[in-house]
C-alpha cells in the first residue's frame, strides 16, 4: 500500500554534531522525495527535495541521498545549530501519474546548544 | 517570495455544522491541494485539484468533503457536517506547472468541533 516510513522518530544531537533521518518507500515507481521543516505551529516548508534521477543533492549543511534498489532515502544535516530544531517529514510522490504527497510520521529534532 | 495564504487561521465550530476553509494560492500555479494533519501527526492528503476539477482524492475525502475554486484567486474546501474527527489542521498547497514538482503550503487553519 501507500506507505512511507521514517526514523527515527526523535532525535537529539548536540550543536555542531551531524544529524540523520531515513526514509523507506514502498513503490518503486516513486520519482519526486521531498523534505519539510515544520516549527511548532508553522506550516511545512520545503528544505530540500531530490528526484529519482539523482542520486544526491546538497544545499550547503543539508543533504538528501537516494538509493533506489534500496528504496530508501535520507536527510543529512551537517554542523547542527539550535535553529535546526523542528519536526522534519519525509514525503514522496508514489508513481509516475500521481502527483498527491505521502508523509513519513515526522522526526522531531533537537539540537542542543 | 509570493506565498499561499489561509483564512481563518483557526475555526471554532459546533458538531454538524458546515465550515468553508479558504485558501489563496500562488497566483500562477494551477494545481491545488488539501491536506490535513491531526495534533502531533503526519500530514495526509486529502484531494488534489487541476482545470476545474478533482484530480485525485483520499479515502479521507468523503461526500461531507468538497473543494470549489469559486473565481481565479480562491481556492475553499467545504466540510458540510462536521464531526469531532475532523479537528484537525487543515493546509492549503499549490504547485506551478507540470515540470514543477514543489508543493508551497499555505499557514493553515486550525479547524476545532464542539
Amino acid at each position: 500500500g501507500e506507505n512511507v516510513e521514517q526514523h527515527p522518530s526523535t532525535l537529539s544531537v548536540q550543536e555542531g554534531d551531524s544529524a540523520v533521518i531515513k526514509c523507506t518507500y514502498s513503490d518503486s515507481a516513486s520519482n519526486y522525495f521531498p523534505w519539510y521543516k515544520q516549527e511548532l505551529g508553522k506550516r511545512p516548508q520545503l528544505i530540500i527535495d531530490i528526484r529519482s534521477n539523482v542520486g544526491e543533492k546538497k544545499d550547503q549543511r543539508i543533504a538528501v541521498t537516494l538509493n533506489k534498489t534500496a528504496k530508501h532515502f535520507s536527510l543529512h544535516i551537517t554542523e547542527t545549530q539550535p535553529e535546526d530544531s523542528a519536526v522534519y517529514f519525509c514525503a514522496a510522490t508514489l508513481s509516475y501519474n500521481t502527483d498527491k504527497l505521502i508523509f513519513g510520521t515526522g522526526t522531531r529534532l533537537q539540537v542542543f546548544p | 517570495e509570493p506565498e499561499v495564504t489561509q483564512t481563518p487561521s483557526h475555526q471554532v465550530t459546533q458538531m454538524g455544522q458546515e465550515v468553508i476553509l479558504r485558501c489563496v494560492p500562488i497566483s500562477n500555479h494551477l494545481y491545488f491541494y488539501w491536506y490535513r494533519q491531526i495534533l502531533g501527526q503526519k500530514v495526509e492528503f486529502l484531494v488534489s485539484f487541476y482545470n476545474n476539477e478533482i484530480s485525485e482524492k483520499s479515502e479521507i475525502f468523503d461526500d461531507q468533503f468538497s473543494v470549489e475554486r469559486p473565481d481565479g484567486s480562491n481556492f475553499t474546501l467545504k466540510i458540510r457536517s462536521t464531526k469531532l474527527e475532523d479537528s484537525a489542521m487543515y493546509f492549503c498547497a499549490s504547485r506551478g506547472d507540470r515540470g514543477y514538482n514543489e508543493q508551497f503550503f499555505g499557514p493553515g487553519t486550525r479547524l476545532t468541533v464542539l
